[in-house]
């Protein structure tokens, strides 16, 4: 299975500051997600980022308050711009990867953000 | 569009109880499906999966199996323990929608000891 690591796992940020996540995977994937969850809520996609392209945000997110980079097949990183208290969430990173039985989805630990 | 309907929670359990959580899924094309869980104060983690139909997962006690017929892929687990205490997501991922996942809104379980 992949390993995916997450950098901050937990932070506090200012209101109006702005604030990247870092993901790294142990193997080489083409298709990594951003994922948001808010306090009690289930997840609910924000990106799909594919090395060599720009990535593609679902209905209610844009790329100037959340942009992505994907420099690589085993990193990416989300930064979450301008921030308010409604950006207090979880973000998790996530990779498909591929086997005899299927593709599976894995998630890196998540970040913990709280902005006050 | 993909959608999981997810049997509401919160649910509370005594010890070694039976544990049914439900799920039912609506997709275009033939997806794959999961269940994950997320300890209190941890990420999310893959407890199992099944990728086609009558296939069945099971992991730690905990299996579902994947019904095409009922569209259903429930959760069951024969004698819960208090370590099982958790938030459970049904989730489906298909190709249609370039493999990403869409998730059911989670269940939280509480087993009491």
């Amino acid at each position: 299975s992949a390993v995916i690591s997450q950098k901050p796992s937990r932070d506090i940020c200012q209101r109006g500051t702005s604030l990247t996540i870092q993901c790294q995977v142990d193997s080489q994937v083409t298709m990594m997600f951003w994922y948001r969850q808010q306090p009690g809520q289930s997840l609910t996609l924000i990106a799909t980022a594919n090395q060599g392209s720009e990535a593609t945000y679902e209905s209610g997110f844009v790329i100037d308050k959340f942009p992505i980079s994907r420099p690589n097949l085993t990193f990416s990183t989300l930064t979450v711009s301008n921030m308010s208290p409604e950006d207090s969430s979880i973000y998790l990173c996530s990779v498909i990867q591929g086997s005899n039985s299927g593709n599976t989805i894995y998630f890196g630990e998540g970040s913990w953000l709280t902005v006050v | 569009g993909n959608s999981v309907t997810q049997m509401e929670g919160p649910v509370t359990l005594s010890e070694e109880a039976f544990l049914t959580i439900n799920c039912t899924y609506t997709a275009t094309g033939y997806p794959s499906l999961f269940w994950y869980v997320q300890y209190p104060g941890e990420g999310l983690q893959l407890l199992l999966k099944a990728t086609k139909a009558d296939d069945k997962g099971s992991n730690k006690g905990f299996e579902a199996t994947y019904r095409k017929e009922t569209t259903s892929f429930h959760l069951e687990k024969g004698s819960v323990q208090v370590s099982d205490s958790a938030v459970y997501f049904c989730a489906l991922s298909d190709r249609g929608s370039a493999r990403q996942l869409t998730f059911g809104s989670g269940t939280q379980l509480t087993v009491l000891p």
